[in-house]
């Protein structure tokens, strides 16, 4: 069964700063990998999918690496902005391919 | 904006009664999936639809249930509420292809008081 972790669990980082945000899941044999942004209260952004057969996809300041064989995926975000701040969540498809197993996300505050 | 309109935005139920909730999908897409989103957690799977069809389930109860229409929008239906179905429900439309991307709504927001 497909499990999905995210580290760290929460994240406040001032104006500016470069960081990471870490995924892993336990099932290496997936289709993809989907990136979220969750406002609070709201529903799900697309950030960014990377199939299987890439190591690394980017949109503007948002760059994300899919390793495969170890079963982690990272998302960097570039010169962080106060509209950064959010939820980040990721997500696998599960063994059939199709519906997603979320992390339970990472928490990000950008201070300005 | 993802073209998957949910409806209400937000609801208020009694524990016991029943609720419907709408979701309109994304032009072109054929799968609507439903998950149900605790506070703080990630969103869990409920089950999907794929022309009018069920096309899988997650670990949710037969009270919890689910129409898809022609059109391919859908609804979620969930029967004798109880107060952990308080939660965001979100509606995600995509292409039944392997490895398309999935678009979601914006949720609609159930209390059960």
């Amino acid at each position: 069964k497909q499990e999905v972790t995210q580290i760290p669990a929460a994240l406040s980082v001032p104006e500016g700063e470069n960081l990471v945000l870490n995924c892993s899941f336990t099932d290496s044999a997936i289709y993809n990998l989907q990136w979220f942004r969750q406002d609070p209260g709201k529903g799900l952004t697309s950030l960014l999918l990377i199939q299987s057969s890439q190591r690394e996809q980017t949109s503007g300041r948002l760059n994300a690496s899919l390793d495969k064989s170890s079963g982690r995926s990272t998302l960097y975000i570039a010169a962080s902005q106060p509209g950064d701040s959010a939820t980040y969540l990721c997500a696998v498809p599960d063994n059939y391919g199709q519906n997603f197993v979320f992390g339970p996300g990472t928490r990000l505050s950008v201070l300005p | 904006e993802t073209g998957v309109t949910q409806s209400p935005t937000h609801l208020i139920k009694t524990r016991g009664q029943q609720v419907t909730l709408r979701c309109s999908s994304q032009s072109g897409h054929n799968t609507v999936s439903w998950y149900q989103q605790a506070l703080g957690q990630g969103p869990q799977f409920i089950f999907q639809y794929y022309r009018e069809e069920e096309n899988g389930r997650g670990n949710f109860p037969p009270r919890f249930s689910g129409l898809q229409f022609p059109n391919y929008s859908s609804e979620l239906n969930v029967n004798a509420l109880e107060l952990d179905d308080s939660a965001l429900y979100l509606c995600a439309s995509s292409s039944n292809r392997v490895g398309t991307e999935a678009f979601f709504g914006q949720g609609t927001r159930l209390t059960v008081v």
